[in-house]
Parts: structure tokens; sequence; C-alpha cells
């Protein structure tokens, strides 16, 4: 198992750029999210996915999108880039638990973004 | 909104001192809480995963508290070792999603 995969690892994009930020996972897990991470603070949900085409925003959603055409796959698009989206970008998955809640999330080794 | 903070930022002890870490909550009404480890320039590792039915949860030389009621939890650390030395963050979760702490970033000293 490779568990949760992110590509490209570093980018560093102009501003008004756009791009795709890949995360695949191999272990079957309906739950997948994308978060991001700025120095010295806790990460922060951008958008999460409960299974293939179901979608929904996170704590700080704007000027990103996402698609889940499929259960292996969660890309997160950035259109527009912007200096405030410069931060290290994680991508995690995870299993349905009983209750309702979800089991551990497995995290992607993080892709870091530069935006000038 | 659930609020997590995690109170030292930072810690720096010589090896062989257990470590005690801990994390707070504002809002109980949690499914679980999550122990994860960051190492400089990677992604989080879980370490230790607690029901909000459970009390406590024990993995090698980590031992995690959970008292849902009061909003707290606690990360033990026994007999620390310089590959200790990294950060540890405390997640909560509500339905499908987890809310992070900042961190504590702990250095163990040889």
């Amino acid at each position: 198992n490779a568990g949760v995969t992110q590509t490209p690892k570093f980018r560093i994009l102009k501003i008004g750029q756009s791009m795709t930020l890949q995360c695949a996972q191999d272990m079957n897990h309906n739950y997948m999210y994308w978060y991001r991470q700025d120095p010295g603070m806790g990460l922060k949900l951008i958008y999460y996915s409960v299974g293939a085409g179901i979608t929904d925003k996170g704590e700080v959603p704007n000027g990103y999108n996402v698609s889940r055409s499929t259960t292996e796959d969660f890309p997160l698009r950035l259109e527009l880039a912007a200096p405030s989206q410069t931060s290290v970008y994680f991508c995690a998955s995870s299993s349905r638990a009983s209750g309702g809640s979800t089991d551990t999330q497995y995290f992607g080794p993080g892709t870091r973004l530069t935006v000038l | 909104k659930q609020e997590v903070t995690q109170i030292p930022a930072a810690l720096s002890v010589p090896e062989g001192e257990n470590l005690v870490l801990n994390c707070s909550f504002t809002d109980s009404a949690i499914y679980n809480l999550q122990w994860f480890r960051q190492d400089p320039g990677k992604g989080l590792t879980s370490l230790l995963l607690i029901q909000s039915s459970q009390r406590e949860q024990t993995s090698g030389r980590l031992n995690a508290s959970l008292d849902k009621s009061s909003g707290r939890s606690t990360l033990y650390i026994a007999a620390s070792q310089p590959g200790d030395s990294a950060t540890y963050l405390c997640a909560v979760s509500n339905d499908y999603k987890l809310s992070f702490g900042a961190g504590t970033t702990v250095t163990v000293r040889a």
C-alpha cells in the first residue's frame, strides 16, 4: 500500500496562475480531506468529501475548488493564485467508524506551495 | 465553532524525562480525539485515537487520557528519547471533520 500520495512536492506559482494539487489513496477510504498549514499554526480544513461525487466546504474554502469523481482521487484546484495561498497543503483520508464518525486519518507528505 | 488549544507551544527536556503535553477543546460534543506527530517538513503520523467513550489509550511509551466533560486531553510520553523530538498535534472530531490545535514542539536533549 502506498497510502496517501500527493504531487507535486514543491511548486512556485506567480500571482494569477492556476494549478491542481493531486491526491490519491489506495486504502479504499470513503472520506478525503484537504488541509492547509501555515507556519506555527494548526491545520485548517479547506474541503472534504464523504464519497465519490460528494464534496463540501471546510473552514477556509475561498480560492479553491475540488472534485471527487472516483474513490481514489481528490484533486484540489487553485484558481488565480494569491500570496495568501502560500502554505503547505496536506491531503488525508479515513474510513467510516461506528457512531457516524471517522477512523484514524492518514496523511500524505504535503505539497509546499509558494505564490510570488 | 470548536477551538483547540495546546499549551505549551514548545518544550525542551533532557533525555529520560517524562513528557506531558496538554490539549484543551471548547465543545465537548466530540466523537473522538487524535494525537499526531509531525517531523519537520513531513506529513502527520497518527499516534493514538481515543473514542469519546474511552478515558485513555496506550501504545508503548505513549499514553493519552481524555476528560470529555472538562474538554481536556493529555499525552504522556515516558522516558523520552532524542528521537521523540517533533511537533505533536491534537485534533478533535465533530462529525466527519477534525479541528486541530497549533501543536507543541518538543526537543529532547541528549
